[in-house]
């Protein structure tokens, strides 16, 4: 059962215009949901965070929303810029639990 | 520089020849953690490690098996692989993921089992 989802496999952006990566999750236990960005050939890196009492958090260019009642998280990026071309995975964790669920990815192509 | 090494990064095998991947990290974290990573599957946990000589399975442990005896290393070895096994895997490490704690990951090793 895929508890954190990432309906859409890819998602095309101009340079300069918005970008908006969707996750989606069913287990309504998960405390904080985490942004993570992976180039080829790299591994994921850490981008944002954000707990479940909170809606919205900040960070530069990228923001994270959370809508508890749909079960639904975004990560919006404001001006996207050609570096932000990479897969982006959504991850949920519990408090106190030992694991992170990752969703399956999301990769972004900003087109100059 | 904190880090999370991954010896090696690419490796292709034969069915049945034991292999080791090897893991360390220079942040001092307790909790280090082993995922694959296979197309339209994301990350998925294979193992995971609390602190030395703690380790418990994720959601994928079939063939696999971790060590932990000292704090940086944690290693994932397969016995006999098998062509299922033919993945990405990366390593990772954090300071506790149940406290929303980033985790750390290493470049990936790229496995192939012919």
């Amino acid at each position: 059962d895929q508890q954190v989802k990432q309906n859409s496999p890819s998602l095309s952006v101009q340079e300069g215009r918005i970008s908006i990566l969707n996750c989606d999750y069913t287990n309504s236990m998960f405390d904080y949901f985490l942004w993570y960005k992976k180039y080829p050939a790299e591994g994921p890196t850490f981008l944002i965070s954000i707990s479940s009492i909170k809606d919205k958090n900040e960070d530069g260019r990228f923001t994270v929303f959370l809508n508890k009642s749909a079960k639904h998280l975004s990560l919006h990026i404001v001006p996207s810029q050609p570096g932000d071309s990479a897969v982006y995975f959504c991850a949920a964790s519990v408090q106190g639990a030992q694991k992170l669920v990752f969703g399956q990815g999301t990769r972004l192509t900003i087109n100059p | 520089e904190a880090q999370v090494t991954q010896n090696p990064r690419y490796l292709i095998t034969v069915t049945g020849k034991k292999l080791t991947v090897t893991c360390s990290q220079n942040m001092n974290h307790e909790y280090m953690s082993w995922y694959r990573q296979d197309p339209g599957l994301g990350l998925r946990q294979i193992y995971y490690s609390m602190n030395v000589e703690v380790t418990d399975k994720g959601d994928v442990p079939e063939g696999y098996k971790v060590s932990r005896k000292e704090k940086r290393n944690f290693p994932l070895i397969l016995e006999s692989p098998s062509p299922n096994q033919t993945s990405l895997y990366f390593c990772a490490s954090s300071l506790w993921p149940g406290q929303g704690e980033e985790a750390f990951f290493g470049q990936g090793t790229r496995l192939t089992v012919v």
